[in-house]
């Protein structure tokens, strides 16, 4: 069975950078799996961020960014500021066509 | 602007069926692949189904296989979700999102606000 592993949790300081990231419980998560991002607030719909690895949604600032790194799929955000805390899914495309989602990682900004 | 608004949730009990809809607009949308994401209260994102753009193919979730039916309406704007046989595991937000490209290998980039789908005796 696949699984996408996200980090359960992690904290920023306000101005730090963190760096989520995105896995699979077998293998590297590579461009093919189109890697994307979204980030959500208690009570509201999921926002995307990034989509396709590397492509920023519109009207997303570029303080968010995306890579892959090593054999993970990553979000970087640059300059963390207070909304910045959220829940962080990401998502990766299987071969088959089936999309799975990671757990969330749920980000503090402390 | 992308709007997105979906409509059709409610109760239902175990074993019933419910038909959601996505009303489109701010696109064109006969152009564009369609996907519903679910979402139980507390827990996270669980992608359900996709539509190609001309409905030519469609995936499911191992979780909803056979049970649920994704379709659209090109003329209406419209895409829709069928669920049969519903189970206490189904009740979530039901989530629609617009594919960036055509074809089911790309993500979704925007997103409706959602419909609560309730399954209970």
């Amino acid at each position: 069975q696949t699984v996408v592993t996200q980090e359960p949790s992690f904290s920023v300081s306000p101005g730090g950078t963190v760096t989520l990231t995105c896995g699979l419980n077998s293998g590297s998560v590579s461009t093919n799996y189109f890697p994307s991002w979204y980030q959500q607030t208690p009570g509201q719909a999921p926002r995307t961020l990034i989509y396709s690895t590397n492509t920023r949604s519109s009207g997303v600032p570029d303080r968010f960014s995306g890579s892959i790194l090593g054999n993970k799929a990553a979000l970087t955000i640059t300059g963390a500021q207070a909304d910045d805390e959220s829940d962080y899914y990401c998502v990766l495309c299987m071969s088959s066509g089936i999309w799975v989602f990671g757990g969330g990682t749920k980000l503090t900004v402390l | 602007q992308v709007q997105l608004v979906e409509s059709g949730g409610g109760v239902v009990q175990p074993g019933g069926s419910l038909r959601l809809s996505c009303a489109a607009s701010g696109f064109t949308f006969s152009s564009y692949g369609m996907h519903w994401v679910r979402q139980a209260p507390g827990k996270g994102l669980e992608w359900v189904t996709f539509i190609r753009f001309d409905g030519s193919n469609k995936y499911y979730a191992d979780s909803v296989k056979g049970r649920f039916t994704i379709s659209r309406d090109s003329s209406k704007n419209t895409l829709y979700l069928q669920m049969n046989s519903l189970k206490t595991e189904d009740t979530a937000f039901y989530y629609c999102a617009k594919a960036v490209g055509a074809t089911v290998r790309t993500s979704f980039d925007y997103w409706g606000q959602g419909t609560l789908v309730t399954v209970s005796s």
